[in-house]
């Protein structure tokens, strides 16, 4: 099956620094990649839609200057913590998607864990 | 936008009980994903249903999609401790606006007690 990978797999940072998260689909091109974040003992929120080539389309009550997405090429997509704080610490999924239509498979990344102290 | 709501929230079963696991949706579903994951770690895909009626397994979880697709559950026959994480349903739609996104359902944590 499709791979994608994420990376870093976990990051430590000082609150105030941004921090760089990479989503990569490995053998396959992906048209549209998603970012969810993910608390303790809850479901993964979807937070922004990215298509190759064009802006983000955030989902609301996320903040787009916070959480900057860069979909610069069929193949990788970053999503850049901002001023990161310890409230952003989280586990951060992408996924990524190579066509159209409701029935196309989603690949999931691994997973970043991030944490602010 | 559509909604993907999973009862129970949580759930704990003795080891060889059976249980299920709801998925509701406040739309029509055109296809429904069935994942398990532990927090900290990624998904692990159990099985997709398209059709209205649709039933599948694997060793020993079954899902089902109802006629109307708007619910699905999963069923775990004879529990074990590995079973044990959290369950998401998963779903794609397309926007009004045109555009496509992939939601989750709210999740269920399920712990299996040997």
């Amino acid at each position: 099956g499709a791979v994608v990978s994420q990376h870093p797999s976990w990051v430590i940072c000082k609150s105030g620094t941004s921090v760089k998260i990479e989503c990569r689909s490995l053998d396959f091109q992906a048209t549209t990649m998603f970012w969810y974040r993910q608390f303790p003992k809850q479901s993964l929120m979807l937070m922004a839609t990215s298509n190759e080539g064009s802006k983000a389309t955030y989902e609301q009550g996320v903040e787009k200057d916070k959480f900057l997405i860069n979909h610069a090429s069929l193949t990788l997509s970053t999503l850049t913590v901002t001023s990161a704080h310890p409230e952003d610490s989280s586990f951060y999924i992408c996924s990524a998607r190579t066509g159209q239509g409701a029935y196309n498979e989603q690949f999931f990344g691994p997973g970043t864990r991030l944490t602010v102290l | 936008s559509q909604e993907l709501e999973q009862s129970p929230q949580s759930l704990i079963v003795q080891e060889g009980k059976n249980l299920t696991i709801n998925c509701t949706s406040s739309k029509t579903l055109y296809g429904l994903y069935w994942y398990k994951q532990k927090y900290g770690e990624g998904l692990i895909f159990l099985m997709m249903l398209q059709k209205g009626g649709e039933e599948k397994s694997h060793e020993k979880i079954t899902a089902k999609l109802d006629e109307k697709k708007q619910q699905s559950s999963l069923h775990i026959t004879a529990s074990q401790p590995s079973h044990a994480g959290i369950y998401l349903c998963g779903a794609g739609e397309d926007t009004t606006s045109g555009t496509y996104k992939y939601i989750f359902g709210t999740g269920t944590r399920l712990k299996v007690l040997a």
